[in-house]
């Protein structure tokens, strides 16, 4: 089954605690992306990587870094996490396609940081 | 600075009734798709529009795509509790790459 898996699904942490949201895809797709959910501001987008070694900012890159090393796996890590990244996290992987391409997202990561 | 407004934030109706979400910006994209996100899971696709003015139906889903390439509505004909859920609209600037995604429009249809 085509899918875009991530763990853990449910974390709480402290602040300052360095932390990695793993996200893997089967689909062998180049191009993979973050993004945060928060009420009130919508999706938006952490960082993406158009393919293994190349990775560049999104919309709200502080506090994240991510590493791209083989095309399946794309890891968001957060050295150190503070409460202000609280959020629901979603890993994407992309399909080319005519125009806009379609986005494959994962099941999501709910981040607490106490 | 969010690009795309969707409205209306909720709604809230009843089985069988008809609706409308729209989907607005004063920016033009080279094209735009709406996803529907269910509690719980992450987003998934519906449908994709390309062409301006184009109109792309999906079972009792119809997706327009507005002239100019800056707005889109959603119409969903008699609603279906299956149909609860958060409808995101994204559209793809042709300046540049990453989606730009609308805050959503939180659908619930009680039976």
């Amino acid at each position: 089954e085509a899918q875009v898996t991530q763990n853990p699904r449910y974390l709480i942490t402290v602040t300052g605690k360095k932390l990695t949201v793993t996200c893997s895809q089967n689909m062998n797709h180049e191009y993979m992306s973050w993004y945060r959910q928060d009420p009130g501001l919508g999706l938006r987008q952490i960082y993406y990587s158009m393919n293994v070694e190349v990775t560049d900012k999104g919309d709200v890159p502080e506090g994240y870094k991510v590493s791209r090393k083989e095309k399946r796996n794309f890891p968001l890590i957060l050295e150190s996490p503070s409460p202000n990244q609280t959020s629901l996290y979603f890993c994407a992987s992309e399909r080319p396609g005519q125009g806009i391409n379609e986005q494959f997202f994962g099941p999501g990561t709910r981040l607490t940081v106490l | 600075t969010q690009l795309l407004e969707q409205s209306p934030q909720f709604l809230s109706i009843q089985e069988g009734e008809n609706l409308t979400v729209y989907c607005n910006s004063s920016s033009v994209f080279s094209s735009l798709q709406w996803y529907r996100q269910e509690p719980g899971e992450g987003p998934v696709l519906l449908v994709t529009v390309v062409t301006g003015g184009e109109v792309k139906k999906l079972k009792r889903l119809t997706f327009q795509f507005g002239d100019a390439r800056k707005d889109s509505s959603l119409h969903i004909t008699a609603a279906q509790p299956g149909d609860t859920g958060l409808y995101l609209c994204a559209g793809l600037l042709y300046s540049g790459y990453a989606l730009n995604f609308g805050k959503g429009t939180s659908l619930l249809v009680t039976p």
